[in-house]
């Protein structure tokens, strides 16, 4: 069974406190991991779509890395609007359209 | 933009009340897709669609069904709502193009509190 695991739970960073979010996963066969943003009373914003071992995607100060059993997203130089949970999930190249999330990390940036 | 519209934002229910949840995707796309959120659990999948009239059970497809009448529009039905019930709700939608049917977009959710 496909699993994601996310660490962790909650990071409480200052304004430019530089710190990276870990998504572990175990699935038969890759097709897809995905990483999303969700602000409190929404639904999730796509981020990035990462395919192969050493492949990296980034936007503005967020950077996800993929190996082939973890995905890190690195947020570089945080500010208070970075505050967000943060959701990764895997597709596997079995399971057609069927994503699987893991929890959710809760980052808070205060000024 | 794509835009993913829910029709309800906040519900209450009563235990054994028929519940619709519905949405409406205004992109073409091909999949959409049912998720419920809870604290600690993450999104699990209730069911999804990949054509009008076709549905596939998800992770978790006890106690809800679905409708697809018309490409834009999926609906999740509880027949008989259950406080194991109470939670947020969010649709989906997604192209079928290759390698991009895990982008997904959502709607705002819904949050059904069954009493």
């Amino acid at each position: 069974e496909d699993q994601v695991t996310q660490s962790p739970e909650a990071l409480r960073l200052q304004e430019g406190e530089s710190s990276s979010l870990n998504c572990s996963y175990t699935v038969s066969g890759l097709r897809g991991l995905f990483w999303y943003r969700q602000d409190p009373g929404k639904g999730p914003e796509f981020l990035f779509t990462l395919y192969s071992a050493g492949e990296e995607k980034e936007k503005e100060r967020l950077k996800a890395t993929l190996t082939k059993k973890e995905s890190f997203l690195h947020i570089t130089a945080p500010k208070p609007e970075d505050s967000a949970t943060y959701l990764c999930a895997v597709q596997a190249l079995d399971s057609w359209g069927k994503l699987q999330f893991g929890a959710g990390t809760q980052v808070v940036v205060t000024p | 933009d794509v835009k993913v519209t829910q029709s309800s934002r906040y519900l209450v229910k009563r235990t054994g009340e028929k519940v619709f949840l519905e949405c409406v995707q205004d992109m073409d796309h091909e999949n959409m897709f049912w998720y419920r959120q809870d604290p600690g659990l993450g999104l699990r999948l209730i069911y999804f669609s990949y054509d009008v009239k076709m549905k596939e059970k998800g992770d978790i497809p006890e106690g809800y069904s679905v409708s697809r009448e018309k490409k834009e529009r999926f609906s999740l039905i509880l027949e008989s709502a259950s406080t194991n019930q109470t939670s947020m709700y969010l649709c989906a939608s997604s192209l079928t193009s290759g390698r991009v049917t895990g982008e997904l977009f959502f709607g705002e959710g819904s949050r059904l509190t069954v009493l």
